[in-house]
């Protein structure tokens, strides 16, 4: 059965610190969707990554793709409020997505 | 705004009954996905449709039915509710040519469906 694991599950950090969120899965894929969401909202695509050692950076945010390791990072850089949510790491698996556990992160002052 | 409209945003219904959950995707998109969301089983596929065909098929009760008609729009059918069905559930679409295809999906903002 195929798994998508994100850690950590919670995340709480202090306003300019760094951090890192992993997303592991099980299966051959060389896709993989990182999406935002905001309590109680839709999903918000963040990060398309469609080969292996694919790296986006949008603002504060940059993702990587590892399929051999089967392994994507969200990194964080100098968190702010505004990036409080809950992150979702999807793999595309015959055209659907498989969501992780989500990591939800808070950003306080 | 994604582009993707659901209805009705809420909807609260009792044990046993049958409600229809509604979908209009994006304008250009052929597929539809359907997934539910709840606390302990966080985000499941349910179901995809592609131009008016099923596609594929994931966590999806026997209970529970869906279609895409003519025009793309979908229907989610969920009978005989149970307390359990409480959840959101969101619709999403993509474009696929099947030549060149991101996958990217693209959220509605989701029916909260409570079962009391």
């Amino acid at each position: 059965e195929l798994k998508v694991e994100q850690n950590p599950l919670f995340l709480s950090m202090q306003e300019g610190k760094n951090y890192t969120i992993y997303c592991n899965y099980s299966t051959t894929s060389d896709r993989l969707y990182w999406y935002r969401q905001d309590p109680g909202k839709s999903l918000e695509s963040l990060f398309v990554l469609l080969s292996n050692g694919a790296v986006k950076q949008e603002g504060r945010l940059m993702a990587s793709l590892d399929t051999k390791a089967r392994l994507s990072t969200l990194h964080i850089t100098a968190a702010v409020h505004d990036l409080s949510a809950t992150y979702f790491c999807a793999v595309d698996v015959s055209d659907k997505l498989i969501f992780g556990t989500g990591t939800r992160l808070q950003v306080f002052p | 705004d994604s582009g993707v409209t659901q209805t009705p945003k809420h909807l609260i219904t009792a044990t046993g009954q049958r409600v229809t959950l509604r979908c209009s995707p994006r304008s250009g998109d052929l597929s539809v996905y359907w997934y539910q969301q709840s606390l302990d089983q966080g985000l499941q596929f349910l179901i995809q449709y592609y131009n008016g065909e099923e596609r594929a098929k994931g966590n999806i009760l026997e209970r529970f039915s869906a279609q895409q008609f003519p025009d793309l729009h979908s229907e989610l059918n969920l009978s005989s509710l149970e307390l359990g069905d409480s959840a959101l559930y969101f619709c999403a679409s993509s474009y696929q040519t099947g030549i060149t295809n991101t996958g990217e999906l693209f959220f509605g903002e989701g029916s909260r469906l409570t079962v009391l």
